[in-house]
């Protein structure tokens, strides 16, 4: 069957650095998402790799190995509005996502 | 300029009752779709439509139906409501191009979220 994995929750301080894994097997694979979702909003797009590799999009950077069913996404230099569930993706070979259940995560001051 | 909108973002009705939720988006994207976000915040996939192509997620209830007037708009009809459809229900679009398929990443572009609450 397909299947994202990712940890419930993750605690961090506001300034430091946090890296969410994810895990995924699907039937192909065109791509992962991240995508970020504050408590009551819709999900937002946060970014897109299908090549291995690391992408850096200011203080937000995701990292994929399709080797490996892997992807992380890092964030750096947290504030307190990052508080919020990052929801992992992948793209099947149908062009359909399959959704992770999302990572809380907490920043403390 | 709300790209994708959803109406109502608040519904609240009793059990057995019949209900729609309405869905536009203005990006001239070719295909729709329609979530379900329940307590435990998994986002399940319902529909998706694209270009009168109509991908029904087997686990989806006959009771949920789609109807999609023009490309621009994608409905979503719950017959006989239960107390188990309470949810947030999210609507999205993406670009993708009819029959030449992927075009880039599938980004998805969420509206804001109907709260239903089945009483």
């Amino acid at each position: 069957g397909q299947n994202i994995d990712q940890p419930t929750e993750m605690t961090a301080t506001e300034g430091a650095i946090v890296q969410i894994n994810c895990t995924y097997q699907t039937s192909g694979f065109n791509g992962l998402f991240w995508y970020q979702q504050h408590a009551g909003e819709a999900p937002t797009f946060l970014s897109y790799n299908v090549l291995d590799g690391l992408e850096e999009k200011g203080r937000f950077s995701s990292f994929l190995s399709r080797s490996k069913g892997y992807s992380y996404l890092l964030l750096k230099e947290l504030q307190m509005k990052d508080s919020a569930s990052y929801l992992c993706a992948a793209l099947d070979s149908n062009y359909q996502l399959i959704w992770g259940a999302g990572t809380k995560l907490i920043i403390k001051p | 300029d709300t790209a994708v909108s959803q109406t109502p973002k608040y519904l609240v009705t009793q059990m057995g009752n019949d209900k729609s939720i309405k869905c536009e988006q203005n990006l001239g994207h070719d295909t729709m779709y329609w979530y379900k976000q329940d307590s435990k915040k998994f986002l399940k996939i319902m529909f998706s439509y694209n270009n009168k192509e109509l991908i029904i997620n087997e686990t989806v209830p006959n009771r949920f139906s789609p109807k999609s007037p023009d490309k621009a708009h994608l409905n979503l009809h719950i017959n006989s409501l239960e107390l188990g459809d309470s949810a947030v229900y999210f609507c999205a679009s993406s670009l993708r191009a009819g029959e030449s398929g992927f075009v880039f990443g599938e980004t998805q572009y969420f509206g804001p979220g109907t709260r239903l609450l089945v009483l």
